[in-house]
Order: C-alpha cells, then sequence, then structure tokens
C-alpha cells in the first residue's frame, strides 16, 4: 500500500520560500511507472495541479504555467521523497497542499494528508 | 476559474439516483480520459472512478462513469447518507497539466 506523509511549516511570510515534502512509502521516488506530483486547494482557485517529477530513463519535471517561474520539485532518491519549492509567496499562494502519485492507472491515485500554508506576516 | 466545468451543487434522497456533469474541451476530456474523486471534509480527494468508467477496487458500484466527447458525468444510485461530500472531475490535458472541475457539493436531504 503507498502512503505519502508531507511535512513542513504552515505558515510563511510574504516574499519567502514555500518548502514542503513528501516522503514516500510502499513505492520508490525512482519508479519507471509513477509520477510524483504537488497540488493545491483554496476557496478561490479550487484543486490547482502544480507540478510533477518522474524518473524514466532520466528525471524529468513539468510545471503549470500559473507558478512556472516561481516553483521548483525535486526528488531526493537517499530519503526516498520529493520537495516542493515555491518562491515569493504572497496570500494568493495561501491554500492546502497536496503530494500525490500518478501511477500505473495513470491517474493521481495516492494522496498526501494536506498541509495548510498560510502566508501571512 | 477550474478548466473543467460542474454545477457547484447536488442533491438528493436517500435511495434516489443523481448525476454530476463535467465539460471540458478538446485538449482535455475530448482526448484523455476523465477521472472522478469523493472528498470528504477535512480529508483528501479520494479516487472514485478512473479512465471515465473504472472503478477502483473497494468503491462500490453503486459510483459509475461515463464520457461522451467533451463531457462526462458520474452517477450515483441507491443514495445514501455517506455520499454527502464533494465531488470533482479531472483530466489529464494536452498541455501536460493535470486539470480539475470546481467541485460539486453533494447534499443527501
Amino acid at each position: 500500500q503507498v502512503q505519502l506523509q508531507q511535512s513542513g511549516p504552515g505558515l510563511v511570510q510574504p516574499s519567502q520560500t514555500l518548502s514542503l515534502t513528501c516522503a514516500i512509502s510502499g513505492d520508490s521516488v525512482s519508479s519507471k511507472s509513477a509520477a510524483w506530483n504537488w497540488i493545491r486547494q483554496s476557496p478561490s482557485r479550487g484543486l490547482e495541479w502544480l507540478g510533477r517529477t518522474y524518473y524514466r530513463s532520466r528525471w524529468s519535471n513539468n510545471y503549470a504555467l500559473s507558478v512556472k517561474s516561481r516553483i521548483t520539485v525535486n526528488p531526493d532518491t537517499s530519503k526516498n521523497q520529493f520537495s516542493l519549492q515555491l518562491n515569493s509567496v504572497t496570500p494568493e499562494d495561501t491554500a492546502v497542499y497536496y503530494c500525490a502519485r500518478s501511477g500505473d492507472l495513470g491517474v493521481l491515485d495516492y494522496w498526501g494528508q494536506g498541509t495548510l500554508v498560510t502566508v501571512s506576516s | 476559474q477550474s478548466v473543467l466545468t460542474q454545477p457547484p451543487s447536488a442533491s438528493g434522497t436517500p435511495g434516489q439516483r443523481v448525476t454530476i456533469s463535467c465539460s471540458g474541451g478538446s485538449s482535455n476530456i475530448g482526448s484523455n480520459t476523465v477521472v472522478w474523486y469523493q472528498q470528504l471534509p477535512g480529508t483528501a480527494p479520494k479516487l472514485l472512478i478512473y479512465r471515465n468508467d473504472q472503478r477502483p477496487s473497494g468503491v462500490s458500484d453503486r459510483f459509475s462513469g461515463s464520457k461522451s466527447g467533451t463531457s462526462a458525468s458520474l452517477a450515483i444510485s441507491g443514495l445514501q447518507s455517506e455520499d454527502e461530500a464533494d465531488y470533482y472531475c479531472a483530466a489529464w490535458d494536452d498541455s501536460l497539466t493535470w486539470v480539475f472541475g470546481g467541485g460539486t457539493k453533494l447534499t443527501v436531504l
């Protein structure tokens, strides 16, 4: 059974960097049949996919246009986890952030527990 | 503003059948399969339907999905109080992103 455990601060100051980590159990971040995603949810924006990282013969990333200039999703093979960094945050980045796997079914099938991140001074 | 369009609310009485619609475009629903999620308050979305009409192991057969062109539907038969939740449609978009509907809040009267 795949489990995703999120960690990271719940409060970030405006203009700073939001950083979250998603620890994987039951699968490998280096799996050639999975991709590792970040999604956020807010009342104003609904569910919004942010980006993903995946390994086939090399590591690749895809990012949403809305955050492409500010986002980095990185794998950490030594800890079997992946991370989200979102730079220059504003109050509009306040949301519940989820990590999720897309696996053999090709869909976002396993999700982390969610982390409420508030951007405020 | 969500890429996929869903009605904000739906309702039904116990035992009834309700349907929730999801409308998209040629780059998402029109060329890729549709996924449905159920979200209970304070929890992460749970996979309900994938590849338009397939149920993961453990999901009740009271839930069914369909797709036609650039639209899709989720049907819930034999409505139960525990079905009260938010429902989201999603699809992969050819621009290499996942897109979601705005969600439908289902109330069991």
